[in-house]
């Protein structure tokens, strides 16, 4: 299994150019994430996905978009970029039901991270 | 809403010394997940704690549930240069599990 793989590793972008960041997993998992790293920050979601054709916005969604066609794929796109995206993008995913837990109802499982796209933005 | 904060925000380390990193959770966490970032690599997953005043140990790593599950800490002894990176705790609030909340992370740089 490869995990999770995204595409490009890195980009420079002018500034109002668009693009798409790739991000597809081999695991079958039904969630999938989009977070932005700023350089010496935590890690910001920007958009989730609980399965195929539904999608949801994280805590910084402006200026991205995302589809979910396919339960692998959860592209990333950038219609108008910013100086302010430039930014490292994770995409990460965790199979489909939460884990029973002794404490709790449900929590959540680890998430599998990819490698990371990163983007300059000129 | 929630807010994982981690203190502190980066720890100089002597090769050999040991260290505490700390996260406090702003509302009560159902679970706490630790990661581990090499310099230019992306998040690995370490460790989960669901039970109150639950501790696991991996090596020379030593995790820890508050009683109250609303912090946490990773101890590491003797402290080695592969240990040199940044640590995230994260947790779904209770009940409101799928979406992980990140703490900016602790930046590790160990002088041999």
């Amino acid at each position: 299994n490869a995990g999770v793989t995204q595409t490009p590793k890195f980009r420079i972008l002018k500034i109002g150019q668009s693009m798409t960041l790739q991000c597809t997993q081999d695991m079958n998992h039904n969630y999938m994430y989009w977070y932005r790293q700023d350089p010496g920050m935590g890690l910001k979601l920007i958009y989730y996905s609980v399965g195929a054709g539904i999608t949801d916005k994280g805590e910084v969604p402006n200026g991205y978009n995302v589809s979910r066609s396919t339960t692998e794929d959860f592209p990333l796109r950038l219609e108008l970029a910013a100086p302010s995206q430039t930014s490292v993008y994770f995409c990460a995913s965790t199979p489909q039901q939460g884990r029973p837990s002794t404490e709790a109802s449900v929590v959540s499982q680890p998430q599998h991270f990819g490698d990371g796209t990163r983007l300059s933005i000129l | 809403g929630q807010q994982v904060m981690q203190i502190p925000q980066y720890q100089h380390v002597q090769e050999g010394e040991d260290f505490t990193t700390y996260c406090n959770s702003s509302t009560t966490l159902s679970n706490i997940q630790w990661y581990k970032q090499r310099p230019g690599g992306h998040p690995v997953f370490l460790i989960q704690l669901v039970k109150s005043g639950e501790v696991k140990k991996q090596k020379r790593l030593t995790f820890q549930f508050g009683e109250a599950k609303k912090n946490s800490s990773l101890h590491i002894t003797a402290t080695q240069t592969t240990d040199v990176g940044t640590y995230f705790c994260a947790g779904d609030e209770t009940d409101s599990w799928g979406k992980l909340q990140f703490g900016a992370g602790t930046q590790v740089v160990v002088t041999p």
